[in-house]
């Protein structure tokens, strides 16, 4: 079966530090993995989505990237956070227009 | 583009139904989709419905479709306190990318 995974699941960081957050699939190949951002408003923004390995298409401009090192790696950075980066950041993944399935989510505090 | 509407919260007693309503506008909608939100953890899908369907059964959880009023429902049968969480509505036309909804709190108290 598949799972998903996200490390760490809490950080604390300050403003100006950067970041580094990874989301790892296993159970299947060739997945599209998907960066959410939930803030304290709860609905849920699509920061990046990637349906291939180097493929990274940005949804809202900012000061995060994305990148897919491996067929079923994601990871979120940043170089420098900013105090509105904080919230609450979700792994998705799916096999092409099927259903999203999340991991448990890692919890960003800027300080 | 593409919006999913859907009421912030819903308070319902122990043992009744709830209904979570949610509204969408993309006429293209494929699937629709039911997540739930436990506190501080990711979302689990619950159901889901292809729009050629008006109904889908699932235990305690019932999904209504009506396409014509763009108008999907969520019902759980007997709700418990282990229900207590946040349920996200959420349709794809042909796209990779789900619209989600805002999500509703549902409130079981005893």
């Amino acid at each position: 079966s598949q799972t998903i995974h996200q490390w760490p699941a809490t950080l604390v960081q300050p403003v100006g530090s950067p970041l580094s957050l990874e989301c790892t699939v296993e159970g299947t190949s060739n997945p599209n993995l998907y960066w959410y951002r939930q803030a304290a408003g709860r609905g849920l923004q699509l920061l990046f989505y990637s349906v291939g390995i180097g493929q990274i298409s940005s949804e809202v401009p900012q000061n995060l990237s994305a990148s897919r090192p491996q067929d079923r790696q994601f990871i979120l950075s940043s170089k420098k956070l900013l105090l509105s980066d904080s919230g609450f950041y979700l792994c998705a993944w799916s096999k092409q227009v099927d259903e999203q399935y999340f991991g448990p989510g890692t919890r960003l505090t800027v300080t | 583009g593409e919006d999913v509407e859907q009421s912030l919260f819903l308070s319902v007693r122990e043992g009744d139904s709830s209904v979570i309503n949610c509204t969408y506008t993309d006429s293209s909608s494929t699937y629709l989709y039911w997540y739930k939100q436990e506190p501080g953890a990711g979302l689990q899908l619950l159901t889901y419905i292809f729009s050629n369907m008006d109904m889908k059964q699932d235990q305690r959880l019932t999904v209504l479709l009506n396409k014509k009023d763009k108008h999907l429902s969520l019902r759980i049968a007997d709700t418990q306190t282990g229900d207590s969480a946040i349920y996200f509505c959420a349709e794809r036309g042909g796209s990779y990318i789900p619209t989600f909804g805002r999500g509703t709190s549902l409130i079981v108290h005893p």
